[in-house]
């Protein structure tokens, strides 16, 4: 079956303007989740969605911002991105609210520049 | 505040011999722990997990151990293989939870 499926895969922008992530997830998985890498920082959490709502949230300023479709897509936003933006971003789906953790899976990823 | 900690950026082992990986974390709620793989361009893989209510859990080559009093766990990988080297990372949550929090990660390189 599918897997997880981000695009862009990569993307260049500039300062101050705005981005916008797709994650489709695997068909059948209800629950999606974003983490952005870093070298150094490893993964953040950003946040997670179940059937359209927000279930979670890490420590992200405001510009971050998503939300799910009733197709469980996932679309993550950054507005006025800033040069410290420029990360590889990972979508996770999951069946549900997993029983257990390791019910998700990763896409690939897509890896954002800002200049 | 990093709850989760892999103080070894890097780890070098020879082909055939054993692979330790180590972790450390902060947070008396994590209950439930996870290791994960990953090579460049591609996303994280799930390698093997463990709850609290364990110290040790195996599959095939990889074997994670818990000590909870220590707040440390390691992934041994016995025998290591070129194909191996990879970045580590080390994942915890609340079992039900919802978020998992993760470490830097450690690059593995396995010489052949």
């Amino acid at each position: 079956k599918a897997g997880v499926t981000q695009t862009p895969r990569y993307l260049i922008k500039t300062r101050g303007q705005q981005v916008t992530l797709s994650c489709s997830p695997i068909s059948g998985h209800r629950s999606v989740s974003w983490y952005q890498q870093t070298p150094g920082q490893g993964l953040q959490f950003l946040f997670e969605y179940f059937s359209e709502t927000q279930r979670n949230k890490g420590n992200f300023p405001g510009r971050f911002s998503g939300r799910q479709f009733s197709n469980s897509r996932s679309e993550m936003n950054v507005s006025t991105l800033e040069l410290g933006d420029s990360a590889l971003y990972l979508c996770a789906s999951s069946p549900a609210p997993p029983e257990t953790p390791d019910g998700y899976t990763f896409g690939s990823g897509t890896r954002l520049t800002v200049v | 505040d990093q709850q989760v900690k892999q103080n070894s950026p890097s780890l070098s082992v020879q082909e055939g011999r054993i692979s330790i990986l180590n972790c450390d974390y902060t947070n008396s709620m994590f209950d439930y722990f996870l290791w994960y793989k990953k090579y460049p361009a591609e996303g994280p893989t799930f390698l093997i997990s463990i709850s609290s209510i364990k110290d040790k859990n195996e599959d095939g080559r990889f074997t994670v151990f818990l000590n909870k009093s220590a707040k440390h766990l390691s992934l041994h990988i016995v025998p290591s293989q070129p194909g191996d080297s990879a970045v580590y990372f080390c994942a915890a949550t609340a079992l039900y939870g919802n978020k998992l929090v993760f470490g830097a990660g450690t690059i593995l390189r396995v010489k052949s």
